[in-house]
């Protein structure tokens, strides 16, 4: 059974740091990665999609990367900004669902 | 850019009756999910669904739930005799493909059980 961790649980950082959010999962037979933004009581943004063939994905300040043998994901994201505040949250893709991860709260402050 | 959408944002309902979410994937897409999130903790899968038939579903989705595609747009969550765990926030989710394409969710609505 796919088990999905994310780690930090909670990150707060000074506006224009660059920072990273980790997640790891246990089975390495995946179809894809997918980062999600969630800010509080709301939907989920899409935010990158890593294909299980691919090495990294980059849109705009976000970059991806997937190690698909360690089973490891990193979130890159750079000069963040006070808009960035919200929980991001790794989703593992299967063949028919995503498993997703508990999430990293991430606060940047001005 | 086309969206997944869903109806209504936020549901209050009696516990013991019965609830139906709706949701309105993105047009050329095939396949429907249900996925929910009860307050502070994971997204969960529940169900897939493609070709008028579940492909895959989770141990939370039991009797109590059922799917329906009842017509060319609409896809429905169907809860009976809601009980108070029911509560949490359900997203739907549409793709074109399975297995390697993005997952398209709405933003859900808010089931509150009383």
């Amino acid at each position: 059974k796919q088990e999905v961790t994310q780690i930090p649980a909670a990150l707060s950082v000074p506006e224009g740091e660059n920072l990273v959010l980790n997640c790891s999962f246990t089975d390495s037979a995946i179809y894809n990665l997918q980062w999600f933004r969630q800010d509080p009581g709301k939907g989920l943004t899409s935010l990158l999609l890593i294909q299980s063939s691919q090495r990294e994905q980059t849109s705009g300040r976000l970059n991806a990367s997937l190690d698909k043998s360690s089973g490891r994901s990193t979130l890159y994201i750079a000069a963040s900004q006070p808009g960035d505040s919200a929980t991001y949250l790794c989703a593992v893709g299967g063949f028919q669902k995503l498993v997703f991860g508990t999430g990293t709260r991430l606060l940047v402050s001005p | 850019e086309p969206e997944v959408t869903q109806t209504p944002s936020h549901q209050v309902t009696q516990m013991g009756q019965e609830v139906i979410l709706r949701c309105v994937p993105i047009s050329n897409h095939l396949y429907f999910y249900w996925y929910r999130q009860i307050l502070g903790q994971k997204v969960e899968f529940l169900v897939s669904f493609y070709n008028n038939e579940i492909s895959e579903k989770s141990e939370i989705f039991d009797d109590q739930f059922s799917v329906e595609r009842p017509d060319g747009s609409n896809f429905t969550l169907k809860i009976r005799s809601t009980k108070l765990e029911d509560s949490a926030m359900y997203f739907c989710a549409s793709s074109e493909v399975q297995g390697g394409q993005p997952q398209h969710f709405g933003d859900g609505t808010r089931l509150s059980i009383l």
